[in-house]
């Protein structure tokens, strides 16, 4: 199983949206509904932030949403606030229990 | 709450093998999710290496499957991951978690750093 691909960086002004991408294959984003959206603060543990796709986790702002699209998934951040500054990475359900994540991308708040 | 720790030695040589252990409280291993490792390199992506159900079924990375053997305790409340012929490409932060049905993980141990170095 691959990496996910993301890009490896993403920026926007407080107040802005940003879209960051996901693209895997037809044997994992493409075929399963089960994608996630981790935030990652420096020296932190990843949080989850969106599961199956475009579902929040009780206590997510309503400012992240998730939307899939064939291969590739997305994870859009509105109304950007300065404490959205992270890494972001996205995973999905690959068959048998396994699970690939993406590289990860950093989101900068200018 | 469901809170988990990882714990291990921080430092592994060479050839060695990898051992680490997450003590889970506030819910039962039981509870019906699956107990899953993932690692992370410094400064890079995540990679997951795999995860237990509270029968004992185990679930590994193709990549790592031929070095890797997760186990559980159910009566102690941990999980163990043992990673063997360890090279420095193994150096990283080792995260434990709870991982639901279809592979999302929440909540995730602090993280303990593992460092392949003689």
């Amino acid at each position: 199983q691959s990496a996910l691909t993301q890009p490896p960086s993403a920026s926007g002004s407080p107040g802005q949206s940003v879209t960051i991408s996901c693209t895997g294959t037809s044997s994992d984003v493409g075929y399963y509904n089960h994608v996630s959206w981790y935030q990652q603060h420096p020296g932190k543990a990843p949080k989850v932030m969106i599961y199956e796709v475009n579902k929040r986790p009780s206590g997510v702002p309503d400012r992240f949403s998730g939307s899939k699209s064939g291969n590739t998934a997305s994870l859009t951040v509105s109304g950007l606030q300065a404490e959205d500054e992270a890494d972001y990475f996205c995973s999905s359900y690959a068959g048998s229990n396994n699970v690939v994540f993406g590289g990860g991308t950093k989101l900068t708040v200018l | 709450q469901v809170q988990l720790q990882e714990s291990g030695p921080g430092l592994v040589k060479p050839s060695e093998t990898l051992s680490l252990t997450c003590a889970v409280s506030g819910d039962s291993i039981g509870s019906g999710y699956y107990w899953g490792w993932i690692r992370q390199p410094p400064g890079k992506g995540l990679e997951w290496i795999g995860s237990i159900y509270h029968t004992g079924g185990t679930y590994y990375n193709p990549s790592l499957k031929s070095r890797v053997t997760i186990s559980v305790d159910t009566s102690k409340k941990k999980f163990s991951l043992k990673l063997t012929s360890v090279t420095a490409a193994d150096t990283a932060a080792y995260f434990c978690a709870r991982v639901g049905s279809w592979g999302s993980v929440e909540p995730w141990g602090q993280g303990t750093l593992v460092t392949v170095s003689s």
